[in-house]
């Protein structure tokens, strides 16, 4: 079956613009996560939605970061006035049920540069 | 709070040497431990995980790990390498308190030699 995709697979933008993120998990999976993978700081969790409960945004980096789930499916993840330090890939990942043990799978990333 | 250590950050073997990949986690309660690949230009997936059970777990492509409780530790092993090991390989944790999200090691790359 299919699996998590996010788009677009690369964004190149200029310090100071708005840009957005977008992940579609797999299809049933109830649980939607935001990693974000960078030189300086390795894998970090970002925010994580579980069916309708309000999301776990414990792990963004600051109030540039917002992220909306639709419908319980598609997510974007918003980062306004964009950084040099933003620049990163970030990863979506999807479990069935959002329990711990669960596995997560991951798309593919957003490769974002910000000059 | 949850942290996880990969010691070695790139290890270089021939085909057919024995792999042997460190992690310790520092966290006082109950965790799912999970191993991920990422080969070059593909996305991460799961080796094999942990979360109850036998300690010693089997996952793909003969990879296997153990849960060493007192050591805190989930050391990712295969007994013979092949060139198309060549990844980066992240140990992560969930705690069995708090959020749910993965915590990941750095990361090791491995680079096997043909």
């Amino acid at each position: 079956g299919a699996g998590v995709s996010q788009s677009p697979s690369n964004k190149v933008t200029e310090k100071g613009k708005d840009v957005e993120l977008r992940c579609d998990p797999i299809s049933g999976h109830t649980a939607l996560y935001w990693y974000r993978q960078s030189l300086g700081q390795g894998l970090e969790f970002l925010i994580y939605f579980q069916g309708n409960s309000a999301p776990d945004k414990s792990g963004l980096p600051s109030d540039r970061f917002s992220a909306e789930r639709t419908g319980g499916s598609v997510s974007t993840l918003t980062i306004q006035r964009t950084q040099q330090e933003d620049s990163a890939v970030y990863l979506c990942a999807s479990s069935l049920g959002g329990a711990r043990e669960e596995t997560q799978y991951f798309g593919p990333g957003t490769r974002l540069l910000v000059l | 709070a949850q942290s996880v250590s990969q010691h070695n950050h790139h290890v270089i073997l021939s085909e057919a040497a024995s792999l042997e990949l460190g992690c310790n986690y520092s966290y006082g309660g109950t965790v799912n431990l999970f191993w991920y690949v990422q080969y070059p230009g593909q996305h991460l997936q799961l080796l094999l995980k942990y979360f109850s059970g036998d300690p010693l777990v089997k996952g793909i492509k003969g990879f296997e790990a153990e849960f060493i409780k007192s050591k805190f530790s989930f050391n990712l092993r295969k007994p013979s390498v092949q060139w198309s090991d060549t990844a980066e390989y992240f140990c992560a944790v969930t705690a069995q308190t708090g959020a749910n999200n993965l915590f990941f090691g750095t990361g090791t790359r491995l680079t096997v030699i043909p």
